[in-house]
């Protein structure tokens, strides 16, 4: 199985500052790569699919990086509405692997 | 609107067995993958089983394989999850989720861009 490992587990930003969480996988998955957002008691959201692909509807603040087994996601100018928990996971093969998570927590 | 709503969770004694539901809704339900995906209370996502829009691929985590079984039914647009022989460790919110584009198998391990509200599964003596 392909293992996703996130980092960091856990930051502190403030309104407007740049953020960035890593996502590395155990082998290469090309660039089927997604990441989800998720509020607490909510079902996950997606934003970003095959590593760099906005979904619709999702604010440009976002986006995606990378290929192979070292990915990026970046919130540029982070808003209140974007605290929360996000993971990543490959879409390369079965089975479906997510990250561990990164939770995003208001400095 | 695409809706996605999970029912037939609760609480269960080890041992036994659980059906969940999930009525699907505002899209071509027979053309789309779906998954179910669970998460332990404050716990992070894991991928449970896959199935796609023909039945004819599905994959299980190895952590309820020949316990659970996906199936799907096209014409009541209904996906399910059979649980059987329940553990402790089954404790979680299940999700079911489709793919975000329609297709055979090269949209099976798609992303998820629809999900359903979730439902509790409590395993517990």
């Amino acid at each position: 199985d392909i293992q996703m490992t996130q980092s960091p587990s856990s930051l502190s930003a403030s309104v407007g500052e740049r953020v960035t969480i890593t996502c590395r996988a155990s082998q290469s998955v090309n660039s089927f790569l997604s990441w989800y957002q998720q509020k607490p008691g909510i079902a996950p959201k997606l934003l970003i699919y095959e590593a760099s692909n906005l979904q619709s509807g999702v604010p440009s603040r976002f986006s995606g990086s990378g290929s192979g087994t070292d990915f990026t996601l970046t919130i540029t100018g982070l808003q209140p509405e974007d605290f929360a928990t996000f993971y990543c996971q490959q879409n390369y093969i079965a089975p479906l692997t997510f990250g561990g998570g990164t939770k995003v927590e208001i400095k | 609107e695409v809706q996605l709503v999970e029912s037939g969770g609760g609480l269960v004694t080890p041992g036994r067995s659980l059906r969940l539901s999930c009525a699907a809704s505002g899209f071509k339900f027979d053309e789309f993958a779906m998954h179910w995906v669970r998460q332990a209370p404050g716990k992070g996502l894991e991928w449970v089983s896959s199935i796609s829009w023909n039945s004819g691929r599905i994959d299980y985590a190895d952590s309820v394989k020949g316990r659970f079984t996906i199936s799907r039914d096209n014409a009541k647009r209904s996906l399910y999850l059979q649980m059987d022989s329940l553990r402790l460790d089954d404790t979680a919110f299940y999700y079911c989720a489709k793919v975000h584009l329609p297709g055979g198998s090269g949209s099976y391990l798609l992303p998820f861009d629809a999900w359903g509200q979730g439902i509790l599964v409590a395993v517990s003596s």
